[in-house]
Parts: structure tokens; sequence; C-alpha cells
């Protein structure tokens, strides 16, 4: 059975921090995704990493795929308020359905 | 260019009665996707469509949920009957093909009684 785990699930930081949040999966897998969600809403969609050593940055966030450790992460710079939400990884190892990992709630404070 | 749309957004019901969903995808996506998903999870695929043909229903709970896409467009995902654990959040997502980036719709928030 496929695990997706990510670390930490809750996370509280002040503005202007920088922080990490970490994305193992156990099976092997050339596609990664990253996923916002905001209270009540649907999910948007920020990256997709395709090959190892993929690294896509937007704004504040910047994520990374390294397939061998399969591990990813998505890096947090200067962090804002308006980052507060949940965030998810989900891996199609077959190029067909997405496998979640729980999420990480983040909340960024003054 | 069109969202998903999903209807409807919010659902209440009782143990043992039937609920229905609809899902309009994005204009000209073939791969049509039904996940769960419960408070404080991750989202769960249900089921898969290609076209009008179920590529996965690996993970739906056939005794009770079925799911269909009769015309390779709209879908409907049906419920009976339901139980108090189906209460979640049921998303429909669509993408171009299979393993293209998953666009997904608001969701409709189901709670059983």
């Amino acid at each position: 059975e496929l695990k997706v785990e990510q670390n930490p699930l809750f996370l509280s930081m002040q503005e202007g921090k920088n922080y990490t949040i970490y994305c193992n999966y156990s099976t092997t897998s050339d596609r990664l995704y990253w996923y916002r969600q905001d209270p009540g809403k649907s999910l948007e969609s920020l990256f997709v990493l395709l090959s190892n050593g993929a690294v896509k940055q937007e704004g504040r966030l910047m994520a990374s795929l390294d397939t061998k450790a399969r591990l990813s992460t998505l890096h947090i710079t200067a962090a804002v308020h308006d980052l507060s939400a949940t965030y998810f990884c989900a891996v199609d190892p077959h190029g067909y359905a997405l496998n979640f990992g729980k999420g990480t709630s983040l909340l960024v404070t003054p | 260019e069109a969202g998903v749309a999903q209807s409807p957004r919010y659902k209440i019901i009782e143990k043992r009665q039937s609920v229905a969903f609809w899902c309009n995808p994005i204009s000209g996506h073939a791969t049509l996707y039904w996940y769960q998903q419960i408070l404080g999870q991750g989202p769960k695929l249900l089921i898969q469509f290609q076209n009008n043909g179920v590529v996965d229903d690996s993970q739906l709970p056939k005794d009770r949920f079925s799911a269909e896409r009769l015309k390779g467009v709209d879908s409907t995902l049906k419920i009976q009957p339901a139980k108090l654990e189906d209460s979640a959040v049921y998303l429909c997502a669509s993408s171009p093909r299979p393993g293209d980036t998953q666009y997904f719709g608001p969701g409709t928030r189901l709670t059983v009684l």
C-alpha cells in the first residue's frame, strides 16, 4: 500500500520566518504534486514536479523533489499571513490517481 | 476558462437516505475523478473515468456507492443508503488525460445525521 506522509501536520509560524514542510512517500514515483486548500474551499494546484532534482518556485514557496530519497520539500520563505492554509502533497506513481498525504495546516501569525 | 462545477454545495440527510452529486468537468477534459475528503484528511480516490469508461473503482464501496459518466462529460455520484461515516466533502476533479494536473471543483459537503 502506497503511503504518503507529511510533517509536520500542524505548523504555526511568525511572519517573516522560514520553514520547510516535508513529504515522504513509500513507492517509486516520478510525479509529485503540491496543492493548497483554504478553509471551506477546494484544492488549488501549486506545483507539479516531474523528475528527480526538479525545483519550482512561485513567490515565497519553493518545492523540490528527490525521487531517490522519495522525498519532496515545500520551503516557505519570509512567511506572510496570506500563506495560511493547508498544504497537501500527492503522489501519482502510475499516471492515474493522486495519493494524498494528510496535509499540513499552516498558520502564519503576526 | 470555466472550472469544474459541482452541485449541490451542501447536503444534509439522515442515515439510510439516498443522495446524488453532480459534476461538470472542464471542457475537453477526458479524465474525471471523484474523491472523498473526510475532515482532517487528504482526499481519497473513489473512482476514475476516462471518457465514459471506468479506469479505477477499486476504492468505491460498491454496495452503497455508484457513479456514472454516460456521455463522457457530466458525472453523477450516488450514495444509497447513506451511513454516518459517509459524512465528508466529495470532490470532483478533471484533467485533459491521465497523469496531467488535476483541477478540482468546489466540492459537496455531505452531512449524514
